[in-house]
């Protein structure tokens, strides 16, 4: 069965602190997908990888391959990151399909 | 500026009634896609197009058609609209999907209601 999930649901943070969104995924894949859903419903693609670790500015994503797990990682968290954090997946045998977890909800507190 | 552009951004249906949902790319981007969200789920994919001319269906389309007669142009067209089809709808484009380093542009949703 192709299965996505996220944890935690929701993640409150003081500023400042380091973040992890974790995404697990049930069966092989091609490509995973990290974005970004802002509070006005405007989606914004952050990474797409398929193997090790991708990182832009405050943001790294890591991909284990053999776990079937992806981590997204956000250093000195700012409130302008409270957002949700959706990982989908490319599975291996569904073309080019992405399925999509349902998203973390990270609040950052100032 | 550059992107997806997606029109209307609200829309109130009656049940029974038919809409197009509009959505445009000035990237040149092949691959489009349209993907609906309803509350705490997963966004869900209704149909893509690799190419003008080429159209597939993701994982819900039933209810919904679409087009690719254009690079550009990839409209969602809803046909005896239901109450169950009350969802933010999103398009989407990227130039590829054959490599992983090519993420996908969004357009900012409609939010559509059949009431």
């Amino acid at each position: 069965k192709n299965e996505v999930e996220q944890s935690p649901q929701n993640l409150t943070a003081q500023e400042g602190e380091f973040i992890t969104i974790n995404c697990s995924y049930s069966v092989g894949i091609s490509a995973l997908h990290w974005l970004q859903q802002h509070p006005g419903g405007g989606i914004v693609s952050l990474f797409m990888l398929s193997s090790g670790k991708k990182k832009h500015g405050r943001l790294i994503a890591t991909i284990n391959i053999q776990e079937k797990h992806s981590s997204l990682h956000i250093t000195a968290s700012h409130p302008r990151d409270s957002a949700v954090y959706i990982c989908a997946v490319r599975f291996r045998l569904t073309g080019n399909q992405f399925y999509f977890g349902t998203g973390t909800s990270l609040t950052v507190i100032p | 500026n550059a992107g997806v552009t997606q029109t209307p951004k609200f829309r109130i249906l009656k049940i029974g009634q038919s809409m197009t949902l509009q959505c445009a790319q000035d990237m040149n981007h092949n691959y489009m896609y349209w993907y609906r969200q309803d509350p705490g789920m997963g966004l869900k994919l209704i149909y893509y197009s690799v190419g003008a001319g080429i159209t597939d269906k993701g994982e819900v389309p039933n209810g919904y058609n679409v087009s690719r007669s254009t690079t550009e142009d990839f409209p969602l067209r809803l046909e005896l609209a239901a109450p169950s089809q009350t969802s933010v709808y999103f398009c989407a484009s990227s130039s590829a999907t054959g490599t992983v380093n090519y993420g996908y542009t969004f357009g900012s949703g409609t939010r559509l209601t059949v009431v």
